[in-house]
């Protein structure tokens, strides 16, 4: 199973951009990378998963690196409701191994 | 609104005296999960059922248990919870293993 390394923590000022990275440089062909976030206080939420090519949703965009060893989670107006602790997983093809890493604890500043 | 329910919110037992924490949902979801989180760590799984196929993580210990009565509910058992077990216990759903979880807002256990 790959493992994930992210920074501890980030910080942003509110209505700037975030790029939130993540190392997964043991990733196998067909493991998926999704990135998930906890806001204090409640259970996790899903905010984008991808394989091969980035990935645009109405939360967030997925960047993955051409030889998949990275990517970045990319927050495009950070607003103070976006500070959270974001984790990136790795799961294989049948979605086995789902394991959370430490994550990045991302600040927003008004 | 369809939506994963966790009963209690909080629950507090006392050292060696089992409790069940509940999970229901009403997205119809194939799977179910456990997840404890410990304070200013990440969530670890503990077990997931795919319908009714329960399946272990390989360092769950064996204290804790779990029942899937049916598609809507599954419970986690703590035989005899040592303080060591105080945690969120948090659970999610999915429709299969490879799609997105949505996770119920946790069931705080104390064990005093």
């Amino acid at each position: 199973d790959a493992k994930t390394t992210q920074p501890n923590s980030m910080e942003s000022n509110e209505e700037e951009p975030v790029h939130l990275p993540c190392n997964h440089s043991t990733i196998s062909g067909t493991d998926y990378i999704h990135w998930y976030r906890q806001l204090p206080s409640q259970g996790p939420e899903y905010v984008i998963h991808g394989l091969t090519s980035n990935v645009n949703n109405r939360m967030a965009s997925l960047a993955i690196a051409e030889d998949r060893k990275s990517s970045t989670l990319i927050l495009h107006r950070a607003t103070l409701r976006d500070a959270a602790v974001y984790y990136c997983i790795c799961t294989d093809n049948y979605g086995q191994n789902f394991v959370f890493g430490p994550g990045t604890r991302l600040s927003v500043l008004p | 609104d369809a939506m994963v329910i966790q009963n209690p919110r909080y629950q507090v037992t006392q050292f060696g005296k089992p409790v069940t924490l509940s999970c229901s949902q009403t997205l119809n979801h194939n799977v179910m999960y456990w997840y404890q989180q410990k304070s200013s760590q990440a969530p670890k799984l503990l077990f997931h059922y795919y319908d009714k196929d329960f399946n272990n993580e390989a360092d769950t210990p064996d204290n804790f248990q779990s029942r899937r009565p049916n598609t809507s509910f599954c419970f986690l058992d703590i035989r005899s919870p040592g303080l060591g077990d105080a945690a969120m216990y948090l659970c999610a759903t999915s429709r299969g293993l490879r799609d997105e979880q949505f996770f119920g807002p946790g069931t705080r256990l104390t064990v005093l």
